[in-house]
């Protein structure tokens, strides 16, 4: 029943590795987001997409790429994952772009790259 | 550079006190601050939200100060129970739509509620 989805929950890899997550959301809504949470940061803007094939670039995309390829799905991609991007991912979708719009938060997935 | 900056980074309060967090902000131009709440294990979830007209918004326990001049504000959590405890955003952004109208968001303040 959960409207935003994310997999894996938690994921580990090795430095270089290539990682892929995922995220669905059955709200029907317009506007998708990848954000990373980490200890004295907050939640960071990596990409984000307002329809299928759209991709927009946030305020910390260096490293990661992504893409849209329906309006339910949502990709972040790590090609050559560093250290760095050990971090917990949260997806997000809102109906609307505008800074009204209540977004809807996946549950997140925690990776580690060793 | 945080364009929001939330205090504590962490507080404790007994059951039935009242816990206070505090946000601030550095553009003017936002204009829209919405508050999510995230349990450990989950993703953050909207709570509450103000407009900039408005200098006060509530909703039973939680209750939002907002003070344009000193760009301050602050959330209120009344009668604090344990199930209150979890980390809570504080976010800005400009309400009109289109334009670069994402959310930003502050670091957090942990708040801990002992029975």
């Amino acid at each position: 029943e959960a409207a935003v989805t994310q997999s894996p929950r938690n994921k580990v890899t090795v430095t270089g590795g290539n990682v892929t997550l995922s995220c669905r959301q059955t709200n029907s809504h317009n506007y998708m987001y990848w954000y990373r949470q980490d200890t004295g940061h907050g939640l960071r803007l990596i990409h984000y997409s307002y329809g299928a094939g759209n991709l927009q670039i946030g305020d910390v995309p260096d490293g990661y790429k992504a893409t849209r390829t329906t309006q339910e799905d949502f990709f972040l991609l790590l090609e050559l994952a560093s250290p760095s991007q050990t971090s917990l991912y949260f997806c997000a979708s809102s109906l609307d772009w505008g800074g009204y719009a209540e977004q809807f938060f996946g549950p997140g997935t925690r990776l580690t790259v060793l | 550079q945080q364009q929001v900056r939330q205090s504590p980074q962490s507080l404790t309060v007994w059951e039935g006190e009242t816990a206070i967090l505090n946000c601030s902000y550095e553009n003017s131009a936002f204009d829209y601050f919405p508050w999510y709440q995230q349990f450990p294990g989950e993703g953050p979830a909207l709570l509450i939200a103000i407009r900039s007209v408005s200098d006060k918004k509530e909703d039973g326990r939680f209750t939002i100060f907002f003070n344009k001049r000193e760009k301050k504000l602050s959330l209120h959590i009344t009668d604090s129970q344990p199930g209150d405890s979890a980390t809570y955003f504080c976010a800005a952004s400009v309400w009109a739509t289109g334009g670069n109208n994402k959310l930003t968001f502050g670091q957090g303040t942990v708040l801990s509620v002992i029975p």
